[in-house]
Protein backbone atom coordinates (compact mmCIF):
# COMPACT_ATOMS: atom_id res chain seq x y z
CA UNK A 1 0.00 0.00 0.00
CA UNK A 2 1.92 3.03 -1.05
CA UNK A 3 1.06 5.78 0.98
CA UNK A 4 2.20 9.88 0.12
CA UNK A 5 2.94 11.84 2.62
CA UNK A 6 3.43 15.73 1.92
CA UNK A 7 3.47 19.28 3.77
CA UNK A 8 0.24 20.56 4.87
CA UNK A 9 0.90 24.15 3.68
CA UNK A 10 3.36 26.09 2.20
CA UNK A 11 3.35 29.93 1.62
CA UNK A 12 5.47 31.66 -1.14
CA UNK A 13 5.98 34.98 -2.62
CA UNK A 14 4.69 35.73 -6.18
CA UNK A 15 7.95 35.12 -8.56
CA UNK A 16 9.61 32.56 -6.23
CA UNK A 17 10.17 29.06 -7.61
CA UNK A 18 8.11 26.77 -5.30
CA UNK A 19 8.90 23.19 -4.77
CA UNK A 20 6.75 20.68 -2.73
CA UNK A 21 7.98 17.66 -2.08
CA UNK A 22 6.03 14.26 -1.45
CA UNK A 23 7.32 11.15 0.33
CA UNK A 24 6.49 7.61 -1.27
CA UNK A 25 8.52 5.11 0.82
CA UNK A 26 6.71 2.03 -0.36
CA UNK A 27 6.23 2.88 -4.32
CA UNK A 28 6.12 -0.20 -6.23
CA UNK A 29 8.21 -0.80 -9.12
CA UNK A 30 5.65 -0.19 -11.94
CA UNK A 31 4.25 3.02 -9.92
CA UNK A 32 3.66 6.30 -11.54
CA UNK A 33 4.01 9.60 -9.49
CA UNK A 34 1.02 11.98 -10.79
CA UNK A 35 0.90 15.60 -9.54
CA UNK A 36 -3.01 17.02 -9.45
CA UNK A 37 -3.88 20.89 -8.51
CA UNK A 38 -7.36 21.77 -7.01
CA UNK A 39 -8.64 25.13 -6.67
CA UNK A 40 -11.50 25.96 -4.36
CA UNK A 41 -14.87 24.42 -5.94
CA UNK A 42 -13.41 23.01 -8.61
CA UNK A 43 -12.44 19.24 -9.60
CA UNK A 44 -8.35 18.49 -9.56
CA UNK A 45 -6.63 19.46 -12.81
CA UNK A 46 -3.95 17.08 -13.51
CA UNK A 47 -0.36 18.76 -13.64
CA UNK A 48 2.56 16.39 -14.17
CA UNK A 49 3.36 12.93 -14.14
CA UNK A 50 6.46 10.90 -14.22
CA UNK A 51 8.41 7.73 -13.73
CA UNK A 52 11.86 8.34 -12.79
CA UNK A 53 14.20 11.22 -13.09
CA UNK A 54 13.05 14.34 -14.67
CA UNK A 55 9.70 15.61 -16.73
CA UNK A 56 8.97 18.65 -17.83
CA UNK A 57 6.26 20.72 -19.46
CA UNK A 58 4.70 23.87 -19.85
CA UNK A 59 3.29 24.52 -16.07
CA UNK A 60 5.54 22.42 -13.87
CA UNK A 61 8.66 19.80 -13.47
CA UNK A 62 9.29 16.93 -11.35
CA UNK A 63 12.32 15.48 -10.07
CA UNK A 64 12.49 12.10 -8.75
CA UNK A 65 15.69 10.38 -7.43
CA UNK A 66 16.60 7.03 -8.76
CA UNK A 67 15.57 4.81 -5.30
CA UNK A 68 11.79 6.90 -6.88
CA UNK A 69 11.09 7.22 -2.63
CA UNK A 70 10.37 10.47 -2.95
CA UNK A 71 9.18 13.27 -5.66
CA UNK A 72 9.66 17.26 -6.24
CA UNK A 73 6.95 19.32 -7.77
CA UNK A 74 8.55 22.47 -8.74
CA UNK A 75 6.57 25.52 -9.98
CA UNK A 76 8.81 28.23 -11.65
CA UNK A 77 7.51 31.47 -10.76
CA UNK A 78 4.34 31.49 -9.07
CA UNK A 79 2.14 33.85 -9.41
CA UNK A 80 -1.43 34.60 -7.23
CA UNK A 81 -3.43 32.13 -9.62
CA UNK A 82 -0.94 29.47 -8.30
CA UNK A 83 -2.78 29.26 -5.26
CA UNK A 84 -4.31 26.27 -4.69
CA UNK A 85 -3.89 22.45 -3.34
CA UNK A 86 -1.47 20.49 -4.71
CA UNK A 87 -1.61 15.97 -4.89
CA UNK A 88 0.63 13.73 -5.23
CA UNK A 89 -0.53 10.31 -5.78
CA UNK A 90 1.36 6.87 -6.21
CA UNK A 91 -0.62 3.56 -6.86
CA UNK A 92 -2.07 1.81 -4.63
CA UNK A 93 -3.57 -1.58 -3.98
CA UNK A 94 -5.37 -3.22 -7.01
CA UNK A 95 -9.27 -4.01 -6.93
CA UNK A 96 -11.19 -5.67 -9.71
CA UNK A 97 -8.64 -5.46 -12.30
CA UNK A 98 -7.84 -1.58 -11.71
CA UNK A 99 -5.41 -0.36 -9.45
CA UNK A 100 -6.84 2.48 -7.28
CA UNK A 101 -5.24 5.55 -7.03
CA UNK A 102 -5.51 7.47 -3.64
CA UNK A 103 -4.99 11.17 -3.19
CA UNK A 104 -2.85 12.64 0.15
CA UNK A 105 -3.78 15.17 1.82
CA UNK A 106 -3.06 17.82 -0.14
CA UNK A 107 -0.24 20.72 -0.27
CA UNK A 108 -1.93 24.28 0.38
CA UNK A 109 -0.17 26.69 -1.01
CA UNK A 110 -0.68 29.84 -0.61
CA UNK A 111 0.88 32.73 -2.78
CA UNK A 112 2.18 35.70 -1.80
CA UNK A 113 1.74 39.30 -3.04
CA UNK B 1 -14.21 18.41 -26.93
CA UNK B 2 -11.51 17.64 -23.24
CA UNK B 3 -13.89 18.96 -20.98
CA UNK B 4 -16.16 16.80 -18.35
CA UNK B 5 -19.92 18.48 -17.41
CA UNK B 6 -21.68 17.96 -14.64
CA UNK B 7 -25.32 19.06 -13.93
CA UNK B 8 -26.49 20.43 -11.30
CA UNK B 9 -23.73 22.85 -10.02
CA UNK B 10 -25.23 23.05 -6.79
CA UNK B 11 -28.62 20.43 -5.53
CA UNK B 12 -30.30 21.00 -2.13
CA UNK B 13 -32.37 17.78 -0.97
CA UNK B 14 -34.35 16.69 2.24
CA UNK B 15 -33.61 13.29 3.79
CA UNK B 16 -36.69 11.82 1.77
CA UNK B 17 -36.01 12.98 -1.81
CA UNK B 18 -34.63 11.42 -4.46
CA UNK B 19 -32.92 13.03 -6.65
CA UNK B 20 -29.98 12.60 -9.59
CA UNK B 21 -26.63 13.69 -10.35
CA UNK B 22 -25.34 14.02 -14.34
CA UNK B 23 -21.90 13.58 -15.98
CA UNK B 24 -20.67 13.48 -19.08
CA UNK B 25 -17.56 13.92 -21.18
CA UNK B 26 -17.59 13.19 -25.35
CA UNK B 27 -13.64 12.78 -25.03
CA UNK B 28 -14.11 8.97 -25.86
CA UNK B 29 -12.90 7.82 -22.13
CA UNK B 30 -13.83 4.31 -21.31
CA UNK B 31 -13.38 4.58 -17.88
CA UNK B 32 -15.50 7.05 -15.33
CA UNK B 33 -15.60 7.58 -12.00
CA UNK B 34 -17.41 9.19 -8.58
CA UNK B 35 -15.68 11.11 -6.05
CA UNK B 36 -16.76 12.64 -2.68
CA UNK B 37 -15.13 15.58 -1.62
CA UNK B 38 -15.72 17.32 1.88
CA UNK B 39 -14.71 20.48 2.80
CA UNK B 40 -10.78 20.32 3.26
CA UNK B 41 -10.45 16.92 2.59
CA UNK B 42 -8.84 14.98 -0.58
CA UNK B 43 -10.77 13.46 -2.64
CA UNK B 44 -12.47 10.23 -2.01
CA UNK B 45 -13.16 7.08 -4.59
CA UNK B 46 -16.43 6.03 -4.68
CA UNK B 47 -17.25 4.17 -8.08
CA UNK B 48 -15.54 3.05 -11.21
CA UNK B 49 -16.72 2.17 -14.45
CA UNK B 50 -14.76 0.41 -16.70
CA UNK B 51 -16.81 -0.03 -20.22
CA UNK B 52 -20.00 0.84 -18.58
CA UNK B 53 -19.89 -2.00 -16.27
CA UNK B 54 -19.12 -1.05 -12.72
CA UNK B 55 -15.66 -2.12 -11.42
CA UNK B 56 -14.97 -0.62 -7.99
CA UNK B 57 -17.72 -0.25 -5.55
CA UNK B 58 -15.66 1.52 -2.18
CA UNK B 59 -18.10 -0.02 0.36
CA UNK B 60 -20.47 3.12 -0.57
CA UNK B 61 -24.04 3.19 1.00
CA UNK B 62 -26.78 1.64 -1.03
CA UNK B 63 -28.49 5.36 -0.83
CA UNK B 64 -25.91 5.96 -3.38
CA UNK B 65 -26.90 4.03 -6.64
CA UNK B 66 -24.19 4.62 -9.95
CA UNK B 67 -25.34 4.07 -13.21
CA UNK B 68 -23.52 3.65 -16.27
CA UNK B 69 -25.90 4.53 -19.78
CA UNK B 70 -23.84 4.35 -22.15
CA UNK B 71 -20.05 5.43 -22.51
CA UNK B 72 -20.23 9.17 -22.00
CA UNK B 73 -22.63 9.59 -19.23
CA UNK B 74 -22.63 8.35 -15.78
CA UNK B 75 -25.31 9.36 -13.30
CA UNK B 76 -25.11 8.90 -9.32
CA UNK B 77 -28.61 8.43 -8.02
CA UNK B 78 -29.46 9.66 -4.37
CA UNK B 79 -31.60 8.30 -2.11
CA UNK B 80 -32.97 8.80 1.64
CA UNK B 81 -29.54 10.79 1.91
CA UNK B 82 -28.25 12.05 5.44
CA UNK B 83 -27.02 15.37 6.54
CA UNK B 84 -23.14 14.15 6.51
CA UNK B 85 -23.47 13.56 2.84
CA UNK B 86 -22.95 17.06 2.49
CA UNK B 87 -20.36 17.49 0.10
CA UNK B 88 -18.63 18.04 -3.35
CA UNK B 89 -19.29 15.43 -5.84
CA UNK B 90 -16.98 14.96 -8.34
CA UNK B 91 -16.87 13.45 -11.73
CA UNK B 92 -13.71 12.19 -13.88
CA UNK B 93 -12.72 10.01 -16.27
CA UNK B 94 -9.90 8.89 -18.07
CA UNK B 95 -9.09 6.91 -21.69
CA UNK B 96 -8.44 3.63 -20.22
CA UNK B 97 -8.35 2.17 -16.53
CA UNK B 98 -4.52 2.14 -16.39
CA UNK B 99 -4.73 3.16 -12.34
CA UNK B 100 -1.99 5.28 -11.57
CA UNK B 101 -1.11 5.89 -14.99
CA UNK B 102 -3.71 7.53 -16.38
CA UNK B 103 -4.39 10.81 -16.28
CA UNK B 104 -7.96 11.39 -15.19
CA UNK B 105 -10.13 14.71 -16.52
CA UNK B 106 -12.49 15.98 -13.33
CA UNK B 107 -15.09 17.69 -13.90
CA UNK B 108 -16.41 20.82 -11.41
CA UNK B 109 -18.54 19.09 -9.74
CA UNK B 110 -22.08 19.21 -7.82
CA UNK B 111 -22.31 20.82 -4.41
CA UNK B 112 -24.54 18.66 -2.59
CA UNK B 113 -26.46 20.50 0.53
CA UNK B 114 -28.73 17.50 2.39
CA UNK B 115 -31.07 18.94 5.01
Amino acid sequence: LAKTTQPISMDSYEGQEVNITCSHNNIATNDYITWYQQFPSQGPRFIIQGYKTKVTNEVASLFIPADRKSSTLSLPRVSLSDTAVYYCLVGDQFSGGYQKVTFGIGTKLQVIP
Amino acid sequence: DTEVTQTPKHLVMGMTNKKSLKCEQHMGHRAMYWYKQKAKKPPELMFVYSYEKLSINESVPSRFSPECPNSSLLNLHLHALQPEDSALYLCASSPSLAGGRSEQFFGPGTRLTVL
